[in-house]
């Protein structure tokens, strides 16, 4: 059974440009949420997605978005790249968002996205 | 605001130690705390603990949460260099069950 699949690996941008990364769950699962992951700050909360809608966000500004496609694959755009955006970038999925209790989230590789 | 803070931020030890890493968590509506080890990139999930006093264990790693203390504790006995990553704690709550982690602990375990 396949993992969580994100892609690229690795990239690198200049400030100003805009990016998109993808992440695939696992085959099944329909809650993806995506993080950032700096030295400084830890894992913070960007967004999270079940059935193609956006059921969570974190506080980050608006150059921020993603959405979420029929097969359960979600994708982040970052417009307007600044320095501070550099960072791993991680995507979780998991079977269902449970209201009593919660499955555990299984993560992709990242993607280190570098802003010069 | 809801929060989580972990304690040490890194620690070294010796292999053959026994380390203790602590998570502290603010979380509204609390369901679960959750501990990740992090190696290289992707945190790969070690416990879920929901009920206060059960410990769970796994080998050498086991966890314990105290609810009344909205804390928990992961042990690791008899360290070995496998052990060094950086581990996570996430508080799980809120009105959408969402994870909050903390920004772990770094830990190095030298030969």
């Amino acid at each position: 059974k396949a993992g969580v699949t994100q892609t690229p690996r690795y990239l690198i941008k200049t400030r100003g440009q805009q990016v998109t990364l993808s992440c695939s769950p696992i085959s099944g699962h329909r809650s993806v949420s995506w993080y950032q992951q700096t030295p400084g700050q830890g894992l913070q909360f960007l967004f999270e997605y079940f059935s193609e809608t956006q059921r969570n966000k974190g506080n980050f500004p608006g150059r921020f978005s993603g959405r979420q496609f029929s097969n359960s694959r979600s994708e982040m755009n970052v417009s307007t790249l600044e320095l501070g955006d550099s960072a791993l970038y991680l995507c979780a999925s998991s079977l269902w968002k449970s209201f009593v209790g919660n499955t555990e989230a299984f993560f992709g590789q990242g993607t280190r996205l570098t802003v010069v | 605001e809801d929060k989580v803070v972990q304690s040490p931020l890194s620690l070294v030890v010796h292999e053959g130690d026994t380390v203790t890493l602590n998570c502290s968590y603010e979380v509204t509506n609390f369901r679960s705390l959750l501990w990740y080890k992090q190696e290289k990139k992707a945190p790969t999930f070690l416990f879920m603990l929901t009920s206060s006093g059960i410990e769970k264990k796994s080998g050498r790693l086991s966890s314990i949460l105290d609810k009344k203390e909205l804390s928990s504790i992961l042990n690791i006995t008899a360290t070995q260099t496998g052990d060094s990553a950086i581990y996570l704690c996430a508080g799980c709550g809120g009105n959408n069950n969402d994870m909050r982690f903390g920004a772990g602990t770094r830990l190095t375990v030298k030969p």
